[in-house]
């Protein structure tokens, strides 16, 4: 079973709106990463936080991690429609060395 | 910088064949991870080389190999193609380990029919 899994499974809003996403995870992790992935291309790593980390900022970007509870929540704020992807994150779970995605989250923003 | 490339973007093959598929990362990376990518499993982790060496593997058959060489460049071999094996394979790269910040190329789309 994967580490991550990624809530809502799918995401629909309008241009403007935030979009929020969740996370949750199994083990104990070292750090959790955000990507995104536009249709059938590569991933863009979009932000990293570490576990003794709460909440991050990157523009217009929001990510929080609450270790207690396993679960890392990514917020895209006053969204374009050039936001329109699958958004995944991804965690060092244990002793694995290398990083396990979720399911992702596909975020539709209309104009 | 140059970004990870990948070649051959899509590829057409037919069951029983193999392929080779390559990736050469951002200069200066040293590490290399492959994924796998499809609707039903969604990204699944492979392999990663680094310094030309099988550092870590995934839950993939024997069929699924990989190389990489002094440049860093890496290559990856699928034998004896399965229809399930159709998929997006990923490579990324970073500096020096997969836990790290992964930097994807655009993959490559491979079709067996």
């Amino acid at each position: 079973s994967q580490q991550g899994e990624e809530d809502p499974q799918a995401l629909s809003i309008q241009e403007g709106e935030n979009a929020t996403m969740n996370c949750s995870y199994k083990t104990s992790i070292n750090n959790l990463q955000w990507y995104r992935q536009n249709s059938g291309r590569g991933l863009v790593h979009l932000i990293l936080i570490r576990s003794n980390e709460r909440e991050k900022h990157s523009g217009r970007l929001r990510v929080t991690l609450d270790t207690s509870k396993k679960s890392s929540s990514l917020l895209i704020t006053a969204s374009r429609a050039a936001d329109t992807a699958s958004y995944f994150c991804a965690t060092d779970p244990g002793s694995a060395r290398q990083l396990t995605f979720g399911s992702g989250t596909q975020l539709t923003v209309l104009p | 910088k140059a970004g990870v490339t990948q070649t051959p973007r899509y590829l057409i093959k037919t069951r029983g064949q193999q392929v080779t598929l390559s990736c050469s990362p951002i200069s200066g990376h040293r590490s290399v991870s492959w994924y796998q990518q499809t609707p039903g499993q969604g990204l699944q982790f492979l392999f990663e080389y680094f310094s030309e060496t099988q550092r870590n593997k995934g839950n993939f058959p024997g069929r699924f190999s990989g190389r990489q060489f002094s440049n860093s460049r890496s290559e990856m071999n699928v034998s004896t193609l399965e229809l399930g094996d159709s998929a997006l394979y990923l490579c990324a790269s970073s500096l020096n380990a997969a836990l790290e910040t992964q930097y994807f190329g655009p993959g490559t789309r491979l079709l067996v029919l």
